[in-house]
């Protein structure tokens, strides 16, 4: 069955310091996102991504962080400068289709401890 | 953001039983809703949805009713079975955007042998 990678696991990293999260979604799909899930709190939204572009991004989603799609398989978020709140579990999914229409399919989650 | 509310953080059923996991919301503006499982160390699983059109949606074990009247969705999940334990969160998609889901904060499922 199709699924969503994400690397790595576990990333432990000082303040300050830059972090790039990696996923690959499933191949078929045009829509992908990612959200983040502070422990003891709810899943929130970060960003979506359609069509090369961000579609839509939360209060979260400051100038600190960053989306890409390098190639044709991988998306990245990039966190330039991270902070101690930024500490939280940061999960990938992808869509065939919008939300509405279609389900999200979530990665297995990067767990980001900064220090 | 409470604009979809899990009230129960935990519940604990024999196997065999029903479950039953309660999400409310209050934007009316909402017209689809989803279920998702999460078990630790992985990322949140589909398991059903419901659009607003609907007031049941039956999957096997799992049946998700919605009340529009009072903004309240539930599943169910009948019979309960040990690998059921896990987390489960309600979900909605913004009308606006459609491409962001606000989360409800979750209701630990236990199932005991």
């Amino acid at each position: 069955e199709p699924e969503v990678t994400q690397t790595p696991s576990h990333q432990v990293t000082q303040m300050g310091q830059e972090v790039i999260l990696r996923c690959v979604p499933i191949s078929n799909h045009l829509y992908f996102y990612w959200y983040r899930q502070i422990l003891g709190q709810k899943v929130e939204f970060l960003v979506s991504f359609y069509n090369n572009e961000i579609s839509e991004k939360s209060e979260i989603f400051d100038d600190q962080f960053s989306v890409e799609r390098p190639d044709g398989s991988n998306f990245t978020l990039k966190i330039r400068s991270t902070k101690l709140e930024d500490s939280a579990m940061y999960f990938c999914a992808s869509s065939e289709e919008g939300i509405g229409v279609g389900e999200l399919f979530f990665g297995e989650g990067s767990r980001l401890t900064v220090l | 953001d409470q604009q979809v509310k899990q009230n129960s953080p935990s519940l604990s059923v024999q196997e065999g039983r029903i479950s039953i996991l309660n999400c409310d919301y209050t934007n009316s503006m909402f017209d689809y809703f989803l279920w998702y499982k999460k078990y630790p160390a992985e990322g949140p699983t589909f398991l059903i949805s419901i659009s607003s059109i609907k007031d049941k949606n039956e999957d096997g074990r799992f049946t998700v009713f919605l009340n529009k009247s009072a903004k309240h969705l539930s599943l169910h999940i009948v019979p309960s079975q040990p690998g059921d334990s896990a987390v489960y969160f309600c979900a909605a998609p913004t009308k606006t955007s459609g491409s962001r889901l606000t989360f409800g904060e979750g209701t630990q499922l236990t199932v005991n042998p």
